[in-house]
C-alpha cells in the first residue's frame, strides 16, 4: 500500500503535555503533510515537510522527517483541549502532482 | 476571502439515485481534488481537475464523475448509488505546482 502508517492509532494526554504522533511509509515521497480534522468534518492543514527537509517547526508544532528510515514525526507541545482531533498524514509522491495518499489516522485526546 | 465552500452540507439518497456535490475553490485557487473518507478512515484520493480536465483519477468506478467550470468550481456526480457510498465526501484545492491543499468542511451523504 503507497499509504502512511500512523502510530498510536489514539493518544489520550493531559492538557500541558506533549504529544507525539508518527508517520512511516514505504515509497520515496516528494513531500509529507499533516492535516487535522475536527469532528468528521473539514481537514485543516499543519504542516508541510520536504523530502529534502529534515525538520520543520509552525508555532507548538513540529515536524520531522527521516528518509532513510521512511518516517516522520509530529510533536505538539504544551497540548491544549482544543487540541483534541484527528491527525493525518497525507502522503505526495513525485510525479504524482498534488494528489495525497491519507493513511488512517491518530485520534489525540487532551484532558482538561 | 472564502475558503472552499461545498453545497449541500447533508444529503440523503435512496439507492440507485444519482446525487451531484458542488464545490467553490479558494480564491486563486486553480486545481480541485474530491476526496471520499468513510467513516474512522481516512480520505481517499478520487480524482482532480485542473484547466477543466481530469488530470488523475483513483480507484473508484465510473459511476463516480466529475466536472470543472471556467470559474474553477467543480461538481462531483455519483450514479447508480449503493449503501456503501454513504461517507463524506471532501472537495479540496490548490495550485497545480503546489501539493498543500485547503478543504472545505465536506457533505455527508447518507446512502439508505
Amino acid at each position: 500500500s503507497q499509504q502512511g502508517e500512523e502510530d498510536p492509532q489514539a493518544l489520550s494526554i493531559q492538557e500541558g503535555e506533549n504529544a507525539t504522533m508518527n508517520c512511516s511509509y514505504k515509497t520515496s515521497i516528494n513531500n509529507l503533510q499533516w492535516y487535522r480534522q475536527n469532528s468528521g468534518r473539514g481537514l485543516v492543514h499543519l504542516i508541510l515537510i520536504r523530502s529534502n527537509e529534515r525538520e520543520k517547526h509552525s508555532g507548538r508544532l513540529r515536524v520531522t522527517l527521516d528518509t532513510s528510515k521512511k518516517s516522520s514525526s509530529l510533536l505538539i507541545t504544551a497540548s491544549r483541549a482544543a487540541d483534541t482531533a484527528s491527525y493525518f498524514c497525507a502522503l505526495a509522491y513525485t510525479g504524482a502532482n498534488s494528489k495525497l495518499t491519507f493513511g488512517k489516522g491518530i485520534t489525540l485526546s487532551v484532558r482538561p | 476571502d472564502a475558503g472552499v465552500t461545498q453545497s449541500p452540507t447533508h444529503l440523503i439518497k435512496t439507492r440507485g439515485q444519482q446525487v451531484t456535490l458542488r464545490c467553490s475553490p479558494k480564491s486563486g485557487h486553480d486545481t480541485v481534488s474530491w476526496y471520499q473518507q468513510a467513516l474512522g478512515q481516512g480520505p481517499q484520493f478520487i480524482f482532480q481537475y485542473y484547466e477543466e480536465e481530469e488530470r488523475q483519477r483513483g480507484n473508484f468506478p465510473d459511476r463516480f464523475s466529475g466536472h470543472q467550470f471556467p470559474n474553477y468550481s467543480s461538481e462531483l456526480n455519483v450514479n447508480a448509488l449503493l449503501l456503501g457510498d454513504s461517507a463524506l465526501y471532501l472537495c479540496a484545492s490548490g495550485w497545480a505546482v503546489n501539493t498543500e491543499a485547503f478543504f472545505g468542511q465536506g457533505t455527508r451523504l447518507t446512502v439508505v
